[in-house]
């Protein structure tokens, strides 16, 4: 059985650019939440995708939009990046939508100059 | 008021010591309680999580919840230098937005 698994793991970008996060469940989970977590934070919700649909969004702006493919992975994608942007992304795998217990990934550290 | 408050340490303590971690939290609708365990420049990854009021053991730890007094507590005995990590809090509601609610983590070191 597989983990969670992401890519890329570190990336830089300025601010305004885009960026795309990429992330696998494990086996068998068909839901993905997303969470950004800031220096000396815990993980903040962003949002969660369950077969290809969004279900469920944090107070996180719309320029902060997702994906899920019928394999079940799912993308994470930053338009008009800014500085506060910086975070560690993670990515969190359930059986089912609407279980609690979520395992994450290793996650994608942005950084934005 | 943030939903789930953590004391971010940092906390240092020697090996085998007994460690309390702790976590209040607001809203009366949570249901279940997780422990999370981050190491430096990791994903978090689940160490514990329990439903409702009481306690859970697993090996050197147990977790405990109070909710009458909103309170969440992971004790580590037999603290070990591979205990060293950050330890996030989190909460969950079924059929609330779907997310886990964490606290910002306590750093904890353990010194050998």
């Amino acid at each position: 059985e597989t983990g969670v698994t992401q890519s890329p793991t570190h990336l830089i970008k300025t601010r305004g650019q885009q960026v795309t996060l990429r992330c696998s469940s494990q086996s068998g989970h068909n839901t993905v939440s997303w969470y950004q977590q800031a220096l000396g934070q815990g993980p903040q919700f962003i949002f969660q995708y369950y077969r290809e649909e969004e279900n469920g969004r944090g107070n996180f702006p719309p320029r902060f939009s997702g994906l899920q493919f019928p394999n079940y992975s799912s993308e994470l994608n930053v338009n008009a990046l800014e500085l506060d942007d910086s975070a560690l992304y993670l990515c969190a795998s359930s059986l089912r939508a609407g279980q609690e217990t979520q395992y994450f990934g290793p996650g994608t550290r942005l950084l934005v100059l | 008021q943030k939903e789930v408050e953590q004391d971010p340490g940092p906390l240092s303590v020697p090996e085998g010591a007994i460690v309390s971690l702790n976590c209040t939290y607001s809203n009366s609708a949570f249901q279940y309680f997780m422990w999370y365990r981050q190491y430096s420049r990791k994903g978090p990854e689940l160490l514990m999580y329990t439903y409702s009021s009481g306690n859970k053991e697993d090996g050197r730890f147990t977790a405990q919840v109070d909710k009458s007094s909103k309170y969440i507590s992971l004790f580590i005995r037999d603290s070990q230098p591979s205990d060293s990590a950050t330890y996030l809090c989190a909460t969950f509601k079924q059929g609330g937005s779907e997310k886990l609610v964490f606290g910002k983590g306590t750093k904890l070191t353990v010194n050998p």
